[in-house]
């Protein structure tokens, strides 16, 4: 799987939206780019993924370059809640059963009231 | 909304003991995971398991982890001999299909003393 580079953290107000980087210059053409969450020690939560289509739900926007080596992931109006740390990763079809998820170290957003 | 349960929350085991660490996947789920995290560091992929046997596993997962589902619902961890390392939170996870969003529970904490 293509490495990920994520910025270590980021603030930002509430209510304003949150535009959280990760660069994955090295991705594959069939290489996906997947967003999680993590909640303080909570299990990691699943946001949003894509291949090349920018893509909206009712979490967040992912929006991914033309060339697919960056992404950016908009949570439109973050609040207090959105405080997490947020993992961008790019995953392949290797074989049925493996896929697994690599967890870097993400990037911790803070919401300040 | 369907949710992947864990049980226990935590579990404080002596060196050198045998625990069991379980997991209620989504029920139309066909791939499952173990992951771990020790307090302060990535989230690491364990091992994958789809019909019945290991897809995959990492370095990690040596000879003292088993896993199994024994009865079709119930996917186990098994660590023979804990070691104080072993201390971490451990997460299950499922997917669906191979390129749908996987689904955590929310760990097991298990401290090694």
């Amino acid at each position: 799987d293509a490495k990920t580079t994520q910025p270590p953290s980021m603030d930002c107000a509430e209510g304003r939206a949150a535009n959280l980087p990760c660069n994955h210059s090295t991705i594959s053409g069939n290489e996906y780019v997947y967003w999680y969450r993590q909640i303080h020690s909570q299990g990691p939560q699943y946001i949003i993924h894509g291949l090349k289509n920018n893509e909206t739900n009712e979490m967040a926007s992912l929006i991914i370059t033309e060339d697919r080596k960056s992404s950016t992931l908009i949570l439109p109006h973050a609040t207090l809640r959105d405080t997490a740390v947020y993992y961008c990763i790019v995953r392949v079809l290797i074989k049925a059963g493996a896929n697994n998820l690599f967890f870097g170290t993400g990037t911790r957003l803070t919401v300040i009231p | 909304e369907p949710e992947v349960t864990q049980t226990p929350s935590h579990q404080v085991t002596q060196m050198g003991q045998e625990v069991i660490l379980r997991c209620v996947p989504i029920s139309n789920h066909l791939y499952f995971y173990w992951y771990r995290q020790i307090l302060g560091q990535k989230v690491e992929f364990l091992v994958s398991f789809y019909n019945n046997e290991i897809s995959e596993k990492s370095e990690i997962f040596d000879d003292q982890f088993s896993v199994e589902r024994p009865d079709g619902s119930n996917f186990t961890l098994k660590i023979r001999s804990t070691k104080l390392e072993d201390s971490a939170m451990y997460f299950c996870a499922g997917v669906e299909l191979l390129n749908t969003e996987a689904f955590f529970g929310q760990g097991t904490r298990l401290t090694v003393v």
